[in-house]
């Protein structure tokens, strides 16, 4: 079975400054997707990157980047120049493609981000 | 707008009772899925469809029910026998069912028992 590790349950940054969100996987599979999503004091989900697993380049979108370490299935997501709206859970998951049972996102049990001024 | 809609926010549940979650999208997605979120926990999946009149469970799908007779439609039942029904439910779609696919979620709806 899949599982998605996310050690650090709750994390803290000060403003403008970077942090690292860890994330580790558990699968035997070659090809698959990870994801981070953020889900704010409105609980909604949120996506906030995606990583293939067969392109070896790290995912990035503005502020966010991905540091993917295929063989030492690690998936750490950094934030650049915090902001206060960062404050959140971040929710590392996994997928796999379709095998004819439920192709589903495995969720690791989240971080929780603390920014301060 | 274009988005997923779930109602209502906040439910609440007597001993014994059924009760309907609704989850709504005007997206043109086919695949809809259900999810329940507990506390200290990552989200687990109940129910999805990849297509309409179609679904399969989840990993944590006893006690729930669900159909999907309509493609921007997917209720989920909280029957009695779930025993703890108590979370907090998350509905998504994607525009199919493939593991790329980014899945879009609603704001959630809050179960509590009475």
């Amino acid at each position: 079975a899949q599982t998605v590790t996310q050690s650090q349950p709750e994390m803290s940054v000060q403003e403008a400054e970077t942090v690292t969100l860890s994330c580790t996987y558990d699968t035997s599979e070659s090809d698959y997707y990870l994801f981070w999503y953020k889900q704010p004091p409105s609980r909604q989900m949120i996506l906030v990157i995606r990583q293939e697993a067969y392109k070896q380049q790290n995912a990035t979108e503005n502020r966010f980047s991905v540091n993917f370490q295929k063989a030492a299935k690690s998936f750490s997501l950094k934030i650049s120049d915090s902001q206060l709206g960062d404050a959140a859970m971040y929710f590392c998951a996994y997928r796999v493609p379709n095998t004819g049972t439920a192709s589903k996102l495995t969720f690791g049990t989240g971080t929780r981000l603390q920014v301060t001024l | 707008d274009g988005g997923i809609t779930q109602s209502p926010k906040y439910l609440f549940r007597k001993e014994g009772q059924n009760v309907t979650l609704s989850c709504e999208q005007n997206l043109n997605h086919d695949a809809m899925y259900w999810y329940r979120q507990d506390p200290g926990q990552g989200l687990r999946l109940i129910y999805y469809s990849q297509i309409v009149n179609d679904f399969q469970k989840g990993d944590i799908a006893e006690g729930y029910s669900v159909s999907r007779e309509k493609k921007e439609s997917f209720p989920l039942t909280v029957t009695s026998a779930q025993k703890n029904p108590t979370a907090f439910y998350l509905c998504a779609s994607s525009p199919r069912d493939g593991p790329g696919e980014t899945q879009y979620f609603g704001p959630g709806t809050r179960l509590l028992v009475l």
